[in-house]
């Protein structure tokens, strides 16, 4: 059964530091893995998406990794701000289409 | 942009009354999905529907639990009786179709049951 762990389960750094957050998996059979951030009481949006193909994604500050054989990735965030503070939850997709959740890393980026 | 949306934002209920939650998935998606978090807990999935049927469904989804697209726009799901343990944010989300893999969320609807 795939089971997904995010490391560490909350981080605080201050203002402008680059940051790494750390997903595993315990299933190398996925087919791919999404990052999403999570305000307090709110939706999901989706960050980025890797395909079980590929190696890593970026959007602006933002880049994440996939190892598949080794069973992890990693949410790489540049020059952190404010408004990046959030929970950040990682997910694979199984052939079942079914995403399976980590429990997320809550960010507090302090001014 | 196409949005999923889900209504209500917020639903106070009391143990043992039905309640459903509602989403309006995006217009030309035809794989509908409902998960749900608990709160400070992970977020699970419950339910996947395509072609008017349910498709998969978890060891949660038992039957106190149904989903139903009643027209062409409204994807819903059911708690006949609610418990106090269904207090959770629920969340809708609907893909494409074959070959698209980015399932796209709603904002979540939060089912207090007291």
């Amino acid at each position: 059964k795939q089971e997904v762990t995010q490391i560490p389960a909350a981080l605080s750094v201050p203002e402008g530091e680059n940051l790494v957050l750390n997903c595993s998996f315990t299933d190398s059979a996925i087919y791919n893995l999404q990052w999403f951030r999570q305000d307090p009481g709110k939706g999901l949006t989706s960050l980025l998406l890797i395909q079980s193909s590929q190696r890593e994604q970026t959007s602006g500050r933002l880049n994440a990794s996939l190892d598949k054989s080794s069973g992890r990735s990693t949410l790489y965030i540049a020059a952190s701000q404010p408004g990046d503070s959030a929970t950040y939850l990682c997910a694979v997709r199984d052939s079942n289409y079914q995403l399976i959740w980590g429990a997320g890393t809550k960010l507090i980026i302090k001014p | 942009e196409p949005e999923v949306t889900q209504t209500p934002s917020h639903q106070v209920t009391q143990m043992g009354q039905e309640v459903i939650l509602r989403c309006v998935p995006i217009s030309n998606h035809l794989y509908f999905y409902w998960y749900r978090q608990i709160l400070g807990q992970k977020v699970e999935f419950l339910v996947s529907f395509y072609n008017n049927e349910i498709s998969e469904k978890s060891e949660i989804f038992d039957d106190q639990f149904s989903v139903e697209r009643p027209d062409g726009s409204n994807f819903t799901l059911k708690i006949r009786s609610t418990k106090l343990e269904d207090s959770a944010m629920y969340f809708c989300a609907s893909r494409e179709g074959t070959g698209s893999i980015e399932q796209y969320f709603g904002p979540g609807t939060r089912l207090t049951v007291t």
